[in-house]
């Protein structure tokens, strides 16, 4: 099984700063095969991510995404005030097939 | 514009059965698997499983698998996610999504459903 572990599990920053999300696999995870999503109170997750460096469709260019084998990132180049939310990464291959970080909760400072 | 439109919130108790749904429009819905994920109150989200639109292939989370069935109809552009025995635990938001990257292989959830609160109390 392989276990994605995000960190930090929360944190706080301001508006226009900048933020650096890490997710981290128990196992090499191709990067390809990994993502990201964001998920505000109430609302469904949005894909942000894909193929761990692709901006998905709609996607500002403040966001981006690096990283290979088992450490991943994703930042926020400045913050606007509708960033703030839960971030969550996500990868294909392992058993299960798919499987989700705990997520990271972005707050304002 | 891809849409995924889910049924409506559901109350039930304990042992009853219950079937939601997922409508696809906006896109050839069998050109996309679609996947459902689970999200207990406060909590993170979980794959449960995922189908194959065009020819109903499935494959589950090994921790869902034998209590939660998922189906199609493809003539109606529908998926199901379909509990036969409720139990107070399945008090969850679902969430339907359409997985992009290429048939078997697709990795990422890319449009997702509104989601659809299931709540199982006595």
């Amino acid at each position: 099984e392989i276990v994605l572990t995000q960190s930090p599990g929360t944190l706080s920053l301001s508006p226009g700063e900048r933020a650096t999300l890490s997710c981290r696999a128990s196992q090499s995870v191709s990067s390809s095969n990994l993502a990201w999503y964001q998920q505000k109170p109430g609302q469904a997750p949005r894909l942000l991510m894909y193929g761990a460096s692709s901006r998905a469709t709609g996607i500002p260019d403040r966001f981006s995404g690096s990283g290979s084998g088992t450490d991943f990132t994703l930042t926020i180049s400045r913050l606007e005030p509708e960033d703030f939310a839960v971030y969550y990464c996500q990868q294909y291959g392992g058993s299960p097939l798919y499987s989700f970080g705990q997520g990271t909760k972005l707050e304002i400072k | 514009e891809v849409q995924l439109v889910q049924s409506g919130a559901e109350v039930k108790k304990p042992g009853d059965s219950l079937r939601i749904s997922c409508k696809g429009s906006g896109y050839s819905f069998t050109s996309y698997w679609i996947t459902w994920v689970r999200q207990m109150p406060g909590k993170g989200l979980e794959w449960m499983g995922r189908i194959d639109p065009s020819d109903s292939y499935t494959n589950y989370n090994p921790s869902f698998q034998g209590h939660v069935t998922i189906s199609t109809d493809k003539s109606i552009s529908t998926t199901y996610l379909q509990w036969t025995s409720l139990k107070a635990s399945d008090t969850a938001m679902y969430y339907c999504a359409t997985l992009g990257g290429g048939g078997f292989t697709s990795s990422w959830m890319r449009d997702w459903g509104q989601g659809t609160l299931v709540t199982v109390s006595s």
